[in-house]
C-alpha cells in the first residue's frame, strides 16, 4: 500500500523557537495533503489542507501565521510551528489522498510528537 | 459536525469477534462509510470502506444496513494487537477526513 512518512518522528524544542515537520508521500504524488493535531486522549483535529503550488486552507480557529504550511512539490508538504509554546505540544499527523474517480483513499503518516519546553 | 455516533468504549475477549457499531442516520447517497483505527501513538490506519454492499477484506468485514443508516465493523478473531481507537467516518471520496471521538476497543486476554 501507499506510504506516507513524516520527519522527525519526535522533537523537543525550547519555547519561542520554530519547528519544521515534513510529510512525504513515498510512492505516489499528492496535490493535496492534510495536517492534523492530536492532544492526549483526544481525537484528531484537522488543522489545514495543504495545496501544491497554492496557499493552504486553514480550518476555523487555526492561526495561519503560527502554523505555516508549504507544499512545494507533489510529494512534500511541510508544517512549521513558529514561536512554539508549551501549549503547542501535541502529536501532529499528516495525510495524503491517493486515487481517482469514485474512490479516494487517505493514507496517514506515523505522526510527529512535538514537546515544547 | 459529527455525522456518526459510536459507543465510546468496548471490550472484547481475545479470539472472539469484535462487533463495532456505528450510526449514520443522515448519510447521503454519495457518501461512503469508512473505518480507520489508531493504535496508541501511531497514525490512523485504513481498515475498510463501503457504499451499500457488505464488504470484506483481510482485516475486517463491514456490514451496512439496507437503509444505510448504520453499519457494523467486524473483526472476526480479535487479538491483543487490535486494541485501538476505531473511527467510523462518513464522507464522499473527495471530502476531508473529519474524525469523531471513535470507539476505544480493548481486547482482553
Amino acid at each position: 500500500g501507499a506510504v506516507v512518512s513524516q520527519h522527525p518522528s519526535w522533537v523537543i524544542c525550547k519555547s519561542g523557537t520554530s519547528v519544521k515537520i515534513e510529510c512525504r508521500s513515498l510512492d505516489f504524488q499528492a496535490t493535496t495533503m492534510f495536517w492534523y493535531r492530536q492532544f492526549p486522549k483526544q481525537s484528531l483535529m484537522l488543522m489545514a489542507t495543504s495545496n501544491e503550488g497554492s496557499k493552504a486552507t486553514y480550518e476555523q480557529g487555526v492561526e495561519k501565521d503560527k502554523f505555516l504550511i508549504n507544499h512545494a512539490s507533489l510529494t512534500l508538504s511541510t508544517l512549521t510551528v513558529t514561536s512554539a509554546h508549551p501549549e503547542d505540544s501535541s502529536f501532529y499527523i499528516c495525510s495524503a489522498p491517493r486515487g481517482a474517480g469514485d474512490y479516494n483513499e487517505q493514507f496517514f503518516g506515523p505522526g510527529t510528537r512535538l514537546t515544547v519546553l | 459536525d459529527a455525522k456518526t455516533t459510536q459507543p465510546p468504549s468496548m471490550d472484547c475477549a481475545e479470539g472472539r469477534a469484535a462487533n463495532l457499531p456505528c450510526n449514520h442516520s443522515t448519510i447521503s447517497g454519495n457518501e461512503y462509510v469508512y473505518w480507520y483505527r489508531q493504535i496508541h501513538s501511531q497514525g490512523p490506519q485504513y481498515i475498510i470502506h463501503g457504499l451499500k454492499n457488505n464488504e470484506t477484506n483481510e482485516m475486517a468485514s463491514l456490514i451496512i444496513t439496507e437503509d444505510r443508516k448504520s453499519s457494523t465493523l467486524i473483526l472476526p478473531h480479535a487479538t491483543l494487537r487490535d486494541t485501538a481507537v476505531y473511527y467510523c467516518i462518513v464522507r464522499t471520496s473527495y471530502d476531508k477526513v473529519i474524525f469523531g471521538p471513535g470507539t476505544s476497543l480493548s481486547v482482553i486476554p
